[in-house]
């Protein structure tokens, strides 16, 4: 049991410049979502998939974040010229979407935490 | 999306049981009561979820106001492995809103040896 994994699990920067963060699933699960979480605040939802396309994508995701997964499998969060309250654990979660919300569970990964100075 | 109040946090010794309250006076019928925790340095995990009836599993159990307008997780005995951020969300059960988590702001649950 792999589990989703996270790569980098920490990423510092200075603001202005890009970074790109990857996510990979549990290998059989369908769907794959994107949340952030901030010092003290529960997780926020940024945007998921099922397979390769982008079903739904939050307010909070502005123009400087894009989120892709090519081939249904692994995905990755690229956030352009970085600001320092980009600063926050990015957390990726996986599940089977068969089921529907009634009994999905989603699994998350361990986050990348960003810091922008 | 109904909301969930949690108190902020909550303490408690080891092997005793802890009670975790939930209030969602707006819950619609449609929508579930999931229960994700989160440990220290790592993601949230599910813990338990359920509509109508009380549920047991292995981790806790979650016992529903008849009217549905509150829920408690109940941990029948208390570890230090325990201590986490205890998340109260609800899900629709029917609409492609439930798909994501809308998590508050949790308990956070202390577990003193």
């Amino acid at each position: 049991d792999t589990g989703v994994s996270q790569n980098p699990r920490h990423k510092i920067t200075k603001r202005g410049q890009n970074v790109t963060f990857r996510c990979d699933p549990i290998s059989e699960h369908n769907r794959l979502y994107w949340y952030r979480q901030t010092l003290g605040q529960g997780p926020e939802f940024l945007t998921y998939f099922q397979n390769e396309a982008q079903l739904e994508k939050s307010r909070l995701l502005s123009d400087r974040f894009s989120a892709e997964r090519p081939k249904g499998s692994f995905s990755t969060l690229e956030i352009q010229r970085t600001e320092q309250g980009d600063s926050a654990m990015y957390l990726c979660a996986s599940s089977s979407a068969g089921k529907g919300p009634k009994f999905e569970t989603q699994y998350f990964g361990p986050g990348t935490r960003l810091l922008v100075l | 999306d109904a909301k969930t109040t949690q108190p902020n946090s909550m303490e408690s010794n080891e092997e005793e049981p802890v009670h975790l309250p939930c209030n969602h006076s707006t819950i619609s019928g449609t929508d579930y009561i999931h229960w994700y925790r989160q440990l220290p340095s790592q993601g949230p995990e599910y813990v338990i979820h359920g509509l109508t009836s009380n549920v047991n599993n292995r981790m806790a159990s979650l016992a529903i106001a008849e009217d549905r307008k509150s829920s408690t997780l109940i941990l029948h005995r208390a570890t230090l492995r325990d201590a986490a951020v205890y998340y109260c969300i609800l899900r629709d059960g029917i609409k492609a809103a439930g798909n994501k988590l809308t998590f508050g702001g949790g308990t956070r649950v202390l577990v003193k040896p």
